[in-house]
């Protein structure tokens, strides 16, 4: 079954606000985290990832924290766009170098 | 500096057809994923692939997919006697090496699988 999943399946922000997408994961060996972007019609887009020896990263206007208590990740944007409307994706990678697990995805549509 | 190449786009098929899929990774990977995406879901991992390897393909259905990545040429992948549960997005994904904590997966843009 799958070991990652996604609390809400849609967002709707206003331009301009911060966006924030939730992750839960069941495997708790995992040791790397993704976030993808996913544009209709094309494939995932690496946004911004995240090792489980890390609470927190940033990037531009983008942030993952990760929370190993209670096997949560979230991702947030900062300020956000029309351009960022997308299906996000997080991903773990398994123990053992397995191949990418994903989850079911959040669809974020951004208001303006 | 071409990505992950994938053709055709979209593919349509009659049931009981075949339908083969093409990967080209980006040069210089020799890792070949394939996953499969079906409306509004996620991507499921199908096979694993280094050339002229199968590395995983512990989700790959065991009955007329098939997956290869030859020496030269591109991965392909094989669906015999499609039905309309074939119906999806069929994605390719290369990495230079085994472990995304030092490198990632650069993904294609999918091929459209639709079986009439």
């Amino acid at each position: 079954g799958e070991s990652v999943g996604l609390h809400l399946p849609t967002l709707s922000v206003q331009e301009g606000d911060n966006s924030i997408i939730n992750c839960a994961y069941s495997n708790s060996a995992s040791d790397y985290f993704i976030w993808y972007k996913q544009e209709s019609g094309k494939g995932p887009q690496f946004i911004i990832d995240i090792r489980s020896n890390m609470d927190k990263r940033q990037g531009q206007r983008v942030t993952v924290l990760l929370n190993k208590t209670v096997k949560h990740l979230s991702l947030q944007i900062a300020a956000t766009q029309p351009g960022d409307s997308a299906v996000y994706f997080c991903a773990e990678e398994g123990s053992g170098n397995t191949p990418l697990v994903f989850g079911k995805g959040t669809r974020l549509s951004v208001i303006a | 500096n071409a990505g992950v190449m994938q053709n055709p786009r979209h593919l349509v098929r009659r049931r009981g057809q075949e339908a083969r899929l093409r990967c080209s990774p980006v040069k210089g990977h020799s890792h070949v994923y394939w996953y499969r995406q079906l409306p509004e879901e996620g991507l499921k991992f199908m096979v694993y692939l280094q050339k002229e390897n199968i590395i995983d393909e512990s989700g790959m259905p065991k009955e007329r997919f098939s997956a290869e990545f030859p020496k030269e040429g591109p991965s392909i992948l094989r669906i015999q006697q499609v039905v309309r549960g074939d119906s999806a997005a069929y994605f390719c994904a290369s990495s230079p090496s085994t472990g995304l904590a030092n490198y990632g997966y650069t993904f294609g843009s999918g091929t459209r699988l639709t079986v009439v």
